[in-house]
Protein backbone atom coordinates (compact mmCIF):
# COMPACT_ATOMS: atom_id res chain seq x y z
CA UNK A 1 0.00 0.00 0.00
CA UNK A 2 1.24 3.41 -0.53
CA UNK A 3 1.49 5.99 1.98
CA UNK A 4 2.40 9.52 2.11
CA UNK A 5 3.03 10.77 5.32
CA UNK A 6 4.08 14.42 5.75
CA UNK A 7 5.49 15.97 9.44
CA UNK A 8 6.78 19.37 10.21
CA UNK A 9 3.90 21.48 10.98
CA UNK A 10 3.10 23.81 13.93
CA UNK A 11 2.94 26.97 15.10
CA UNK A 12 5.85 29.45 13.79
CA UNK A 13 5.86 33.16 14.20
CA UNK A 14 5.16 35.77 10.88
CA UNK A 15 8.76 35.65 9.52
CA UNK A 16 10.14 32.32 10.69
CA UNK A 17 11.32 29.11 8.99
CA UNK A 18 9.84 25.56 9.56
CA UNK A 19 11.02 22.58 7.13
CA UNK A 20 8.23 20.05 6.24
CA UNK A 21 8.76 16.22 5.76
CA UNK A 22 6.95 13.50 3.26
CA UNK A 23 8.24 10.04 4.00
CA UNK A 24 6.92 7.92 1.23
CA UNK A 25 6.79 3.78 1.52
CA UNK A 26 5.47 1.30 -0.33
CA UNK A 27 6.68 2.84 -4.03
CA UNK A 28 10.04 4.50 -5.01
CA UNK A 29 9.53 7.70 -4.74
CA UNK A 30 12.98 8.19 -6.58
CA UNK A 31 11.22 7.83 -10.00
CA UNK A 32 8.40 10.38 -9.81
CA UNK A 33 7.77 14.01 -9.43
CA UNK A 34 6.49 14.83 -6.56
CA UNK A 35 4.40 18.15 -5.26
CA UNK A 36 3.20 20.25 -2.50
CA UNK A 37 -0.14 21.43 -2.36
CA UNK A 38 -1.49 23.57 0.42
CA UNK A 39 -5.61 24.00 1.51
CA UNK A 40 -6.53 26.73 4.10
CA UNK A 41 -8.84 25.55 6.59
CA UNK A 42 -12.30 25.57 4.77
CA UNK A 43 -11.22 27.17 1.23
CA UNK A 44 -9.69 25.65 -1.86
CA UNK A 45 -6.54 23.77 -2.49
CA UNK A 46 -3.53 25.74 -4.25
CA UNK A 47 -0.49 24.10 -5.62
CA UNK A 48 2.77 25.41 -4.65
CA UNK A 49 5.77 23.27 -6.04
CA UNK A 50 6.79 20.34 -7.42
CA UNK A 51 10.72 18.38 -8.04
CA UNK A 52 11.44 15.70 -10.71
CA UNK A 53 13.19 12.80 -9.61
CA UNK A 54 16.93 14.16 -10.08
CA UNK A 55 16.21 17.38 -8.45
CA UNK A 56 17.47 19.10 -11.46
CA UNK A 57 13.70 20.81 -11.51
CA UNK A 58 11.60 22.85 -9.58
CA UNK A 59 9.14 24.91 -9.99
CA UNK A 60 6.68 27.16 -7.51
CA UNK A 61 4.05 29.04 -7.72
CA UNK A 62 4.44 33.12 -7.95
CA UNK A 63 2.89 33.41 -3.80
CA UNK A 64 5.86 31.39 -2.34
CA UNK A 65 8.60 31.91 -5.31
CA UNK A 66 11.72 32.97 -3.38
CA UNK A 67 10.17 31.94 -0.01
CA UNK A 68 9.81 28.08 -0.02
CA UNK A 69 12.34 25.36 -1.82
CA UNK A 70 11.59 21.87 -2.60
CA UNK A 71 14.20 19.70 -2.59
CA UNK A 72 14.26 15.25 -2.01
CA UNK A 73 16.49 12.48 -0.80
CA UNK A 74 16.08 9.66 -2.82
CA UNK A 75 18.10 7.51 -0.68
CA UNK A 76 15.80 8.26 2.10
CA UNK A 77 12.70 7.70 0.04
CA UNK A 78 11.53 11.62 1.19
CA UNK A 79 10.55 15.19 0.15
CA UNK A 80 10.93 18.18 2.07
CA UNK A 81 9.55 21.74 2.11
CA UNK A 82 11.50 24.72 3.11
CA UNK A 83 9.17 27.25 4.31
CA UNK A 84 11.05 31.03 4.89
CA UNK A 85 9.79 34.53 5.69
CA UNK A 86 6.35 32.79 6.34
CA UNK A 87 3.21 34.98 6.46
CA UNK A 88 -0.12 34.98 8.17
CA UNK A 89 -1.15 33.91 4.15
CA UNK A 90 0.67 30.32 4.42
CA UNK A 91 -1.41 29.26 7.29
CA UNK A 92 -2.66 25.89 5.98
CA UNK A 93 -2.91 22.12 5.94
CA UNK A 94 -0.02 21.07 3.29
CA UNK A 95 0.01 18.11 1.05
CA UNK A 96 2.96 15.93 -0.41
CA UNK A 97 1.21 15.03 -3.42
CA UNK A 98 2.64 12.09 -6.17
CA UNK A 99 2.80 12.99 -9.74
CA UNK A 100 1.85 10.61 -12.47
CA UNK A 101 2.01 12.50 -16.14
CA UNK A 102 -0.18 15.47 -15.44
CA UNK A 103 -1.91 14.35 -12.61
CA UNK A 104 -1.67 13.56 -8.63
CA UNK A 105 -2.56 10.22 -7.98
CA UNK A 106 -1.31 9.72 -4.22
CA UNK A 107 -1.58 12.78 -1.58
CA UNK A 108 -0.96 12.17 2.00
CA UNK A 109 -2.81 12.97 5.03
CA UNK A 110 -1.37 16.62 5.22
CA UNK A 111 0.44 18.54 8.04
CA UNK A 112 -0.88 21.59 9.36
CA UNK A 113 1.35 24.39 9.85
CA UNK A 114 -0.09 27.85 11.33
CA UNK A 115 1.54 30.95 11.11
CA UNK A 116 0.43 33.30 13.89
CA UNK A 117 2.70 35.70 16.41
CA UNK B 1 -2.02 31.85 -11.57
CA UNK B 2 -5.81 32.58 -11.38
CA UNK B 3 -7.78 29.75 -10.12
CA UNK B 4 -9.59 27.82 -12.71
CA UNK B 5 -13.79 28.73 -12.20
CA UNK B 6 -16.25 26.22 -10.35
CA UNK B 7 -19.75 26.63 -9.60
CA UNK B 8 -19.69 26.97 -5.33
CA UNK B 9 -22.46 24.78 -5.11
CA UNK B 10 -24.60 21.99 -7.03
CA UNK B 11 -27.20 19.93 -5.70
CA UNK B 12 -29.47 16.99 -7.03
CA UNK B 13 -31.38 14.49 -5.53
CA UNK B 14 -30.29 10.51 -5.11
CA UNK B 15 -30.85 9.18 -8.25
CA UNK B 16 -30.09 12.17 -10.51
CA UNK B 17 -27.31 13.11 -12.47
CA UNK B 18 -25.48 16.00 -12.09
CA UNK B 19 -22.53 18.11 -13.95
CA UNK B 20 -19.73 20.50 -12.32
CA UNK B 21 -17.99 22.54 -14.71
CA UNK B 22 -14.59 23.93 -14.44
CA UNK B 23 -13.66 27.23 -16.80
CA UNK B 24 -9.93 28.26 -17.27
CA UNK B 25 -8.10 29.42 -20.76
CA UNK B 26 -6.25 28.31 -23.57
CA UNK B 27 -3.11 28.37 -21.24
CA UNK B 28 -4.63 25.81 -19.28
CA UNK B 29 -7.48 23.63 -19.82
CA UNK B 30 -7.98 24.67 -23.48
CA UNK B 31 -4.10 24.09 -24.20
CA UNK B 32 -3.35 20.32 -22.72
CA UNK B 33 -5.55 17.22 -21.67
CA UNK B 34 -3.79 16.99 -18.46
CA UNK B 35 -7.07 18.31 -16.53
CA UNK B 36 -8.03 15.62 -13.61
CA UNK B 37 -11.12 15.76 -10.93
CA UNK B 38 -10.51 15.03 -7.29
CA UNK B 39 -13.27 14.44 -4.41
CA UNK B 40 -12.76 15.96 -0.67
CA UNK B 41 -14.66 14.70 1.77
CA UNK B 42 -14.28 16.67 5.13
CA UNK B 43 -11.48 16.48 7.09
CA UNK B 44 -9.71 13.94 4.33
CA UNK B 45 -7.22 14.02 1.58
CA UNK B 46 -8.64 14.42 -1.46
CA UNK B 47 -9.16 11.51 -3.96
CA UNK B 48 -8.09 11.03 -7.79
CA UNK B 49 -11.86 10.85 -9.25
CA UNK B 50 -10.95 11.70 -13.29
CA UNK B 51 -7.34 12.26 -15.01
CA UNK B 52 -6.59 13.01 -18.70
CA UNK B 53 -10.02 14.70 -19.05
CA UNK B 54 -11.58 11.69 -19.17
CA UNK B 55 -9.78 8.16 -17.55
CA UNK B 56 -11.36 6.64 -14.65
CA UNK B 57 -8.74 5.30 -11.95
CA UNK B 58 -9.39 1.59 -10.85
CA UNK B 59 -11.84 1.28 -8.18
CA UNK B 60 -14.03 4.68 -9.20
CA UNK B 61 -17.30 4.08 -9.54
CA UNK B 62 -18.53 4.43 -13.43
CA UNK B 63 -21.02 6.51 -12.14
CA UNK B 64 -18.11 9.40 -12.66
CA UNK B 65 -17.41 10.69 -16.03
CA UNK B 66 -15.40 13.52 -17.08
CA UNK B 67 -15.41 15.68 -20.35
CA UNK B 68 -13.70 18.93 -22.15
CA UNK B 69 -14.65 21.17 -25.09
CA UNK B 70 -12.89 24.38 -25.31
CA UNK B 71 -11.92 26.09 -22.33
CA UNK B 72 -14.10 24.22 -20.13
CA UNK B 73 -13.77 20.97 -18.62
CA UNK B 74 -16.67 18.94 -16.60
CA UNK B 75 -17.47 16.27 -14.58
CA UNK B 76 -20.82 14.21 -14.22
CA UNK B 77 -21.68 12.30 -11.52
CA UNK B 78 -24.93 9.66 -12.66
CA UNK B 79 -26.95 7.91 -10.22
CA UNK B 80 -26.40 10.27 -7.58
CA UNK B 81 -25.68 8.55 -3.92
CA UNK B 82 -24.93 10.23 -0.39
CA UNK B 83 -22.02 9.46 -0.60
CA UNK B 84 -20.76 11.52 -3.02
CA UNK B 85 -21.76 14.82 -0.96
CA UNK B 86 -18.49 16.26 -1.05
CA UNK B 87 -16.15 19.14 -2.51
CA UNK B 88 -14.86 18.67 -5.41
CA UNK B 89 -11.90 20.12 -7.42
CA UNK B 90 -11.06 20.48 -11.05
CA UNK B 91 -7.11 21.09 -11.92
CA UNK B 92 -5.35 21.30 -15.01
CA UNK B 93 -1.48 21.66 -16.15
CA UNK B 94 -0.30 24.88 -17.10
CA UNK B 95 1.85 26.88 -19.86
CA UNK B 96 3.98 28.13 -17.53
CA UNK B 97 4.80 24.16 -16.21
CA UNK B 98 2.79 24.61 -12.63
CA UNK B 99 -0.44 23.41 -11.97
CA UNK B 100 -3.36 25.29 -11.09
CA UNK B 101 -6.96 23.66 -9.25
CA UNK B 102 -10.44 25.01 -9.18
CA UNK B 103 -12.14 27.51 -6.80
CA UNK B 104 -14.07 23.84 -6.04
CA UNK B 105 -17.70 23.01 -5.85
CA UNK B 106 -19.69 21.68 -2.91
CA UNK B 107 -21.99 19.17 -4.33
CA UNK B 108 -25.32 17.87 -1.98
CA UNK B 109 -27.28 15.33 -1.97
CA UNK B 110 -30.98 16.43 -1.11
Amino acid sequence: EVQLVESGGGLVQPGGSLTLSCAASGLALSTYWVHWVRQVPGKGLVWVSRINPESTTTTYADSVRGRFTISRDNAKNTLYLQLNSLRAEDTAVYYCVKDHTGYHDYWGQGTLVTVSS
Amino acid sequence: QSALTQPASVSGSPGQSITISCTGTSSDVGGYNYVSWYQQHPGKAPKLMIYNVYDRPSGVSYRFSGSKSGNTASLTISGLQAEDEADYYCSSYTSTSTYVFGTGTKVTVL
